[in-house]
């Protein structure tokens, strides 16, 4: 258990469908991101959150919409996906400056049909 | 641009033996940090290990110690007396500048990552 926690933890939708998933974390840290990890592929970063404002968009297209409603949550929500996007979804945290590690949730493994 | 490199896409080592994990790195900045994750089947990536580019002494936790060679920009992980458990995928990982408020997202680079199995 790092203390950072995703949900659902597997999610299976259509390309039509709405979902969000969701990342909590009571750790103090005040950083958090998203990562895309496809099969055979490094992570690739999507977003970057510090104190609830987004400060990297790694050229993510518009059906993924990531919230940072408050430091402890965040949320990336999903529409009209691709089968491509299938992938896990990453959410880590940390505090942010000098060399802390992330703390990586266990990730939402997506599948899109 | 800074890119990190894992070319063993796996590795095999007899239980309770030591194994050498490469990681090298590309980097113009001065200031960097480098990181080894495991991620066991589950998906978690679990935080193993740290080396900062100023520190002189390679970094050690427990079985796990970093091989620091930073003329060669390599930064590889070493286990000691493997275990079944560390059975896993292994990834190097790099953030660029320590300093706070420098603009730095603390965002991480991943090389591809090393399958480690281990053999009883």
């Amino acid at each position: 258990e790092t203390g950072v926690t995703q949900t659902p933890r597997h999610l299976v939708m259509g390309m039509t469908n709405k979902k969000s998933l969701k990342c909590e974390q009571h750790l103090g840290h005040n950083a958090m991101y998203w990562y895309k990890q496809s099969a055979k592929k490094p992570l690739e970063l999507m977003f970057v959150y510090n104190f609830k404002e987004q400060t990297e968009n790694n050229s993510v297209p518009s059906r993924f919409s990531p919230e940072c409603p408050n430091s402890s949550h965040l949320f990336l929500h999903l529409h009209t996906l691709q089968p491509e996007d299938s992938a896990l979804y990453l959410c880590a945290s940390r505090i942010q400056g000098g060399n802390t590690e992330a703390f990586f949730g266990q990730g939402t493994r997506l599948t899109v049909v | 641009a800074q890119k990190i490199t894992q070319t063993q896409p796996g590795m095999f080592v007899q239980e309770k033996e030591a194994v050498t994990l490469d990681c090298t790195y590309d980097t113009s900045d001065q200031s960097y940090g480098l990181f080894w994750y495991k991620q066991p089947s589950s998906g978690e990536m679990i935080f193993l290990i740290y080396q900062g580019s100023y520190d002189e002494q390679n970094a050690t936790e427990g079985r796990y110690s970093l091989n620091f060679q930073k003329a060669r920009k390599s930064a590889n992980l070493v286990i000691s007396a493997s275990q079944l458990g560390d059975s896993a995928m292994y990834f190097c990982a790099m953030r660029e500048g320590h300093v706070q408020g420098s603009g730095n997202t603390g965002k991480l680079i991943f090389g591809q990552g090393t399958t480690l199995q281990v053999k009883p």
